[in-house]
């Protein structure tokens, strides 16, 4: 079975511009969430999603926004991009009825300059 | 709400030497713990989880870990380290809900191991 898959791996923006991230679950998993991992703050939860609707949210800004597919593909979204959001973009599915049993893609790197 | 602290952002162990990597956590309900490993530019693996039943849990690549709940500790230890050992861990916390992804994760402890 493949595993969670995020594209694209690496990413440049300067700031002000809006980005898009993708992740694709594995197979059968209907549910999505989002991590922002820096240096100073580690991992950090940003969404979950679960049949196309989002429902946990951790504490960032409205610039960062997500949205899931009726296929369980996910994106999201960070407009007017700011220094502080270089970092990397973990994505994680969990099979249905196991939100703890989170496998974790290879993440986006994102770098605002 | 709940919460993971590790002991100790850096460990540095010789290959052949115990792993010991600390993790406390606060609950207010009784916790599931993990933990994950993160190799350069990948992202997290799963070692191992206790959710209930025995204490002591083993995981993948020969780590183990015991849930002591006088402690509210999760300590993770390997017996004899590995030079591919060599990378991030992460204890992280859920509340067991299983349909709503609350986990918390700690700020992370690299393991450096030296031949």
């Amino acid at each position: 079975k493949a595993g969670v898959t995020q594209t694209p791996r690496y990413l440049i923006k300067t700031r002000g511009q809006q980005v898009t991230l993708s992740c694709s679950p594995i197979s059968g998993h209907r549910s999505v969430s989002w991590y922002q991992q820096t240096p100073g703050q580690g991992l950090q939860f940003l969404f979950e999603y679960f049949s196309e609707t989002q429902r946990n949210k951790g504490n960032f800004p409205g610039r960062f926004s997500g949205r899931q597919f009726s296929n369980s593909r996910s994106e999201m979204n960070v407009s007017t991009l700011e220094l502080g959001d270089s970092a990397l973009y973990l994505c994680a599915s969990s099979p249905p009825g196991l939100a703890d049993e989170q496998f974790f893609g290879p993440g986006t790197r994102l770098t605002v300059l | 709400a709940q919460s993971v602290t590790q002991l100790g952002s850096h460990v540095s162990v010789s290959e052949g030497a115990l792993v010991l990597l600390r993790c406390n956590y606060s609950s207010s309900v009784p916790p599931y713990l993990f933990w994950y490993v993160q190799y350069p530019n990948q992202g997290l693996q799963l070692l191992l989880k206790y959710t209930t039943g025995a204490t002591l849990v083993k995981g993948i690549n020969g780590f183990e870990a015991e849930f002591k709940k006088s402690e509210t500790s999760f300590h993770l230890t390997k017996p004899s380290a590995h030079m591919s050992d060599a990378a991030e861990y992460f204890c992280a916390v859920t509340r067991g809900n299983l349909n709503n992804n609350d986990m918390r994760f700690g700020a992370g402890t690299r393991l450096t191991v030296k031949p």
